[in-house]
């Protein structure tokens, strides 16, 4: 069935240092994939999404990266900082009828070490 | 602005016991959806609702039950509590077209 998921359930990066999250999915038929940050204690909160026709979209301090034939997909983050420590998820959706309805990988938690 | 608000923050059941979580938006989206998170699970879609009056079951639906009877409120009822349902529970909502779904606080419960 449908499933994503990620490579690494834990990173551990030095403050200043660029991290990078893994995710691999299986729907081809999703139309947009997107990155929600949780930090502890509250709901997940959007970061940057992706339509599926593009390979790389740019935000700030962060970049997803999208590798359709290899069904891959990340999240780099720049200058990583404290306020940066969460638990990163991909998800991801498909356009019209099925728009309201957002699947999730498990997760990957992040720490930022000062 | 608001956003999503869900009460309670805690609760504590008993096996048997019943419950809504509320939730409210003031962001006037159609969209509004009921997620679990269990460690390790990820967050697993319970039900869904595309606008006032209309619901429909998602990955997760059994013990839950739904209703939509205005845009902004979209309650999610345990009618008989189990232990399986210890979890924290996430409304969300998003307009039609766009991708971004905004999250409430969710709620953490505990089923003894």
């Amino acid at each position: 069935g449908e499933s994503v998921g990620l490579h690494l359930p834990t990173l551990s990066v030095q403050e200043g240092d660029n991290s990078i999250i893994n995710c691999a999915y299986s729907n081809s038929a999703s139309d947009y994939f997107i990155w929600y940050k949780q930090e502890s204690g509250k709901g997940p909160q959007f970061i940057i999404d992706i339509r599926s026709n593009m390979d790389k979209r740019q935000g700030q301090r962060v970049t997803v990266l999208l590798n359709k034939t290899v069904k891959h997909l990340s999240l780099q983050i720049a200058a990583t900082q404290p306020g940066d420590s969460a638990v990163y998820f991909c998800a991801e959706t498909e356009l019209g009828g099925s728009n309201y309805k957002l699947t999730f990988g498990k997760g990957t938690l992040l720490t930022v070490n000062p | 602005n608001a956003g999503v608000t869900q009460t309670p923050k805690f609760q504590v059941l008993k096996t048997g016991q019943s419950m809504t979580l509320q939730c409210a938006q003031d962001m006037n989206h159609e969209y509004m959806s009921w997620y679990r998170q269990d460690p390790g699970m990820g967050l697993r879609l319970i039900h869904y609702s595309v606008g006032a009056g209309i619901t429909d079951q998602g990955e997760v639906p059994n013990g839950y039950n739904v209703s939509r009877s205005t845009t902004e409120d979209f309650p999610l009822r345990l009618l008989s509590a189990a232990p399986s349902q210890t979890s924290v529970y996430f409304c969300a909502s998003k307009d039609r077209e766009g991708t971004e779904a905004f999250f409430g606080q969710g709620t953490r419960l505990t089923v003894v």
